[in-house]
């Protein structure tokens, strides 16, 4: 069964103390990975798309790297600003238009 | 603003009401969906419509209704629902089309309450 996780589940950072967060998932086969962003009360923001193993991407502190079976999304230096969900997501080749979503870590940036 | 809007933002509503979500999007996509974000749960695909056509239904309570008028229009009919509905309902679009790397792009959602 197609499964995606996301670890941790909550992660506390003082401001300028860089960590990464995880995806991990199990699809057969992907078609690509997604990383949004959620606000309290507001809809998922797109962050990334990802392809294939090895790809990275950067935004601003945001950096997101792919591998065969997970992928991580780095963040250097953070700021209160970036406290948020981060949810996680994957498109599976044989699942159509079915995305398959993490349950999310929730980052909060202490000043 | 991401080019998808949905309305109304809140909404409470009692079991035996009928109440509509409306999403619309500016972004030229074809494809759109519903989602039902729960506390501590993934988010839950409901429907999906590909150029007006219902793709995908995850087997959905039949009191949940949608309806796609036009590529940028989506509406969600509610009818008799249970306190376990309450939810944050989520619209999203992407290009659409054949089954491609897609991109979803989310509205700000409707936070519903049924009491």
């Amino acid at each position: 069964e197609d499964q995606v996780t996301q670890s941790p589940e909550a992660l506390r950072l003082q401001e300028g103390e860089s960590s990464s967060l995880n995806c991990s998932y199990t699809v057969s086969g992907l078609r690509g990975l997604f990383w949004y962003r959620q606000d309290p009360g507001k809809g998922p923001e797109f962050l990334f798309t990802l392809y294939s193993a090895g790809e990275e991407k950067e935004k601003e502190r945001l950096k997101a790297t792919l591998t065969k079976k997970e992928s991580f999304l780095h963040i250097t230096a953070p700021k209160p600003e970036d406290s948020a969900t981060y949810l996680c997501a994957v498109q599976a080749p044989l699942s159509g238009n079915q995305f398959y979503f993490g349950t999310g870590t929730s980052l909060t940036v202490i000043p | 603003e991401t080019g998808v809007t949905q309305t109304p933002r809140h909404l409470v509503m009692g079991m035996t009401n009928k109440k509509s979500l409306k999403c619309e999007q500016h972004l030229g996509h074809n494809a759109m969906y519903w989602y039902k974000q729960s506390a501590k749960k993934p988010l839950e695909l409901m429907f999906v419509y590909n150029f007006k056509e219902q793709t995908e239904n995850n087997s959905v309570p039949s009191r949940f209704s949608p309806e796609c008028p036009n590529s940028s229009h989506l509406f969600l009919h509610l009818h008799t629902l249970q306190p376990e509905d309450s939810a944050l309902y989520l619209c999203a679009s992407s290009r659409g089309g054949l089954p491609s790397q897609e991109t979803q792009y989310f509205g700000p959602g409707t936070r519903l309450l049924v009491l």
